[in-house]
């Protein structure tokens, strides 16, 4: 399987801490993305990081990438009770430009952010 | 941002009973649409890739005369589970691409039951 792997598979925090959550892939890519899923729900895109980065931020999320480790992490700061969701990291090995490219969902990570 | 939208939510049905689920985007054209299979706490699986005008391609182990595939508009297509069983129960969410950007849009999800 192509799948990626997350880790760790479940998270629970108090609000206001951060949360780290991590990715592997198996294949060259040309962009990793972040999604959050809330339960019963279709995904929502959070960031895009593109092979040639290293690192990007959106907001309380930072997102680095380790193209030579086949890794992402992504950071979300002063986490929230509303950031209780499921996250994916997405990989896109495609060789079309601009769109269209099928994506390769990793396991996910399910965030518990309590009060 | 873009919309797409899914219908039905939910959908209970007898066994033997075809199901078809709507995806459009509503403010975009979808030169490629993705159907994902996901069961409770795991990630989402590549069914087939849609795009307009042509075959879908499915993934391998996806049985494409029972799950036939639709893209007959830039703005819809459809995916129908063809004399459903109950291994068939799943949450099914479909995605859209366009040539705009690389990230996806995704509808609310389906989440079917089979008695």
């Amino acid at each position: 399987s192509q799948q990626g792997e997350e880790d760790p598979q479940a998270l629970s925090i108090q609000e206001g801490e951060n949360a780290t959550m991590n990715c592997s892939y198996k294949t060259s890519i040309n962009n990793l993305q972040w999604y959050r899923q809330n339960s019963g729900r279709g995904l929502v895109h959070l960031i895009l990081i593109r092979s040639n980065e290293r690192e990007k931020h959106s907001g309380r999320l930072r997102v680095t990438l380790d193209t030579s480790k086949k890794s992402s992490s992504l950071l979300i700061t002063a986490s929230r009770a509303a950031d209780t969701a499921s996250y994916f990291c997405a990989t896109d090995a495609g060789t079309l430009t601009g769109g269209g490219n099928k994506l390769t969902f990793g396991t996910g990570t399910q965030l518990k952010v309590e009060l | 941002g873009a919309v797409v939208s899914q219908h039905p939510s939910r959908v209970i049905c007898k066994s033997g009973t075809s199901v078809k689920i709507e995806c459009r985007s509503l403010d975009f054209q979808a030169t490629t649409m993705f159907w994902y299979r996901q069961f409770p706490k795991q990630s989402l699986m590549l069914m087939a890739t849609s795009n307009e005008g042509s075959k879908a391609t499915y993934e391998q182990g996806v049985e494409k005369d029972k799950f036939l595939i639709n893209h007959a508009s830039l703005t819809l297509s459809t995916l129908t589970v063809t004399s459903a069983h109950p291994e068939d129960s799943s949450f099914y969410i479909c995605s859209a691409s366009s040539w705009v950007g690389e990230k996806l849009f995704f509808g609310s999800g389906t989440q079917l039951s089979v008695l």
